[in-house]
């Protein structure tokens, strides 16, 4: 089983909608990200969250909220989803700073979200 | 402002062959790691090394090698004798802080095509 889970693994959905995505983890680790990869640009920041009362914007927040539910929960909602949201979204975890962190983070398999 | 260019938006070479994948970064921290991912055909990401700024040496993992030069802000990435399980998209990832979690700047990815 994968330590990072993300569901949906594809979803289409309609302009307006709300979509949530979900991202659950059993790597034990405090810190979660939420990505996302439109071809041409890289994967960008969405949202993060240092431990269960931590929230914090990335860098393209706008139009999404997030909700940390547990240690090993981090889900990332579209309250009105519009088309330019469509993308690859990747859920992320990292362990905390020390000497055995190599600075990796830790991918889901992604969710591959489209809005008509 | 953190920055990482990946030039080379797609690549296509025959089997064997050797190929360098170019990445540019910019940051105004002198504390800073880079990194390699590999995202292949089935769509996850894959760490594939990190280098902190204070370490020039360049790293040799089986085929993979990595070049990574501070005077040209440059972190290239070589496979030697390129094979078909190779063909995937590159990122070239920027984080400036560290202790301050993954909130990693990518590049544009760069999509590589091994040819048999």
């Amino acid at each position: 089983d994968a330590d990072v889970t993300q569901t949906p693994r594809n979803r289409i959905t309609k302009t307006g909608k709300r979509i949530m995505l979900e991202c659950s983890q059993t790597k034990g680790h405090d810190r979660m990200y939420w990505y996302r990869q439109d071809p041409g640009l890289g994967l960008r920041l969405i949202y993060y969250s240092f431990d269960v009362k931590d929230i914090n914007k990335g860098e393209i927040s706008d139009g999404y909220s997030v909700s940390r539910q547990a240690q090993a929960k981090f889900s990332l909602s579209l309250e009105s989803a519009i088309p330019n949201q469509t993308a690859l979204y990747f859920c992320a975890t990292e362990p905390p700073p020390g000497r055995s962190n190599t600075g990796e983070l830790f991918f889901g398999e992604g969710s591959r979200l489209t809005v008509l | 402002a953190q920055k990482v260019t990946q030039a080379q938006t797609e690549i296509s070479v025959v089997e064997k062959e050797d190929v360098t994948l170019d990445c540019v970064y910019e940051t105004r921290d002198t504390t800073y790691y880079l990194f390699w991912y590999k995202q292949p055909p089935s769509g996850e990401l894959v760490f594939l090394i990190r280098r902190n700024s204070f370490d020039e040496q360049n790293e040799i993992s089986g085929r993979y090698s990595w070049n990574f030069q501070k005077s040209t802000s440059s972190f290239n990435f070589t496979i030697t004798a390129s094979q078909v399980v190779d063909s995937a998209v590159y990122f070239c990832a920027l984080s400036e802080a560290f202790r301050q979690g993954g909130k990693l700047i990518f590049g544009q990815g760069t999509e590589l095509s091994v040819k048999p």
